[in-house]
């Protein structure tokens, strides 16, 4: 049974390009949510996707952006990348939103110079 | 807005001793959950174990048990007959209890404690 898996695990981007992170989520899950977690710090929520819509959002700016197939992965969107955007990018994928166990991926380790 | 304090931001212990770190929390709602999560080198978030706000009893998942203090907003981990592989990070995350009116679905983290176990 797999579990979450996330691509690419690094990468490098120059400030002001975009970026797509991909997200499989396990084997049955449904609800994918996103979070960014800067160095030294706790993750914090992007937002979520569940029957292909963004069901909720945090406190980010609509530089990032995502989407859901029907098979349930999916992707996460940078456009104008700053400095700041430097993060590990986490998949979490649950059954149902309001399932309370979610499952993590490795992340995406982005870096932008 | 919820938010959760992780007051140490390094601990250590030797192993076989037993360590607990630490976890406060602010919240205007009664029903939520708690939880740990461990990430080590690996990167990838781990469940350690879940609190249910509404249970009085402390939940234990074998050499990890928690000190769920409601009414003090504290949850602390406490981690019995530390093993090498327990060194790692670890967090402690809210989130409200599901259909909770106005209630939230994501989880809310602390800064996390970086634990060290000596050998």
């Amino acid at each position: 049974d797999a579990g979450v898996t996330q691509s690419p695990t690094h990468l490098i981007k120059t400030r002001g390009q975009q970026v797509t992170l991909r997200c499989s989520p396990k084997s049955g899950h449904d609800t994918v949510s996103w979070y960014q977690q800067a160095l030294g710090q706790g993750p914090q929520f992007i937002f979520q996707y569940y029957e292909e819509e963004e069901r909720q959002r945090g406190n980010f700016p609509d530089r990032f952006s995502g989407h859901q197939f029907p098979n349930y992965s999916s992707e996460l969107n940078v456009n104008a990348l700053l400095l700041g955007d430097s993060a590990l990018y986490l998949c979490a994928s649950s059954l149902g939103p309001g399932n309370t166990e979610a499952f993590f991926g490795q992340g995406t380790r982005l870096t932008v110079v | 807005a919820q938010t959760v304090t992780q007051s140490q931001p390094e601990m250590s212990v030797q192993e076989a001793e037993t360590v607990t770190l630490s976890c406060t929390y602010d919240t205007s709602e009664s029903d939520y959950y708690l939880f740990w999560y461990k990430q080590p080198p690996s990167r990838q978030m781990i469940l350690v174990i879940r609190q249910e706000a509404y249970k009085q009893q402390n939940a234990t998942e074998n050499r990890f048990s928690v000190n769920f203090q409601k009414a003090a907003k504290s949850f602390s981990l406490k981690i019995s007959d530390s093993q090498l592989g327990d060194a790692a990070m670890y967090f402690c995350a809210y989130r409200s209890a599901p259909d909770t009116q106005g209630g939230s679905e994501k989880l809310v983290f602390g800064k996390g404690t970086k634990l060290t176990v000596n050998p």
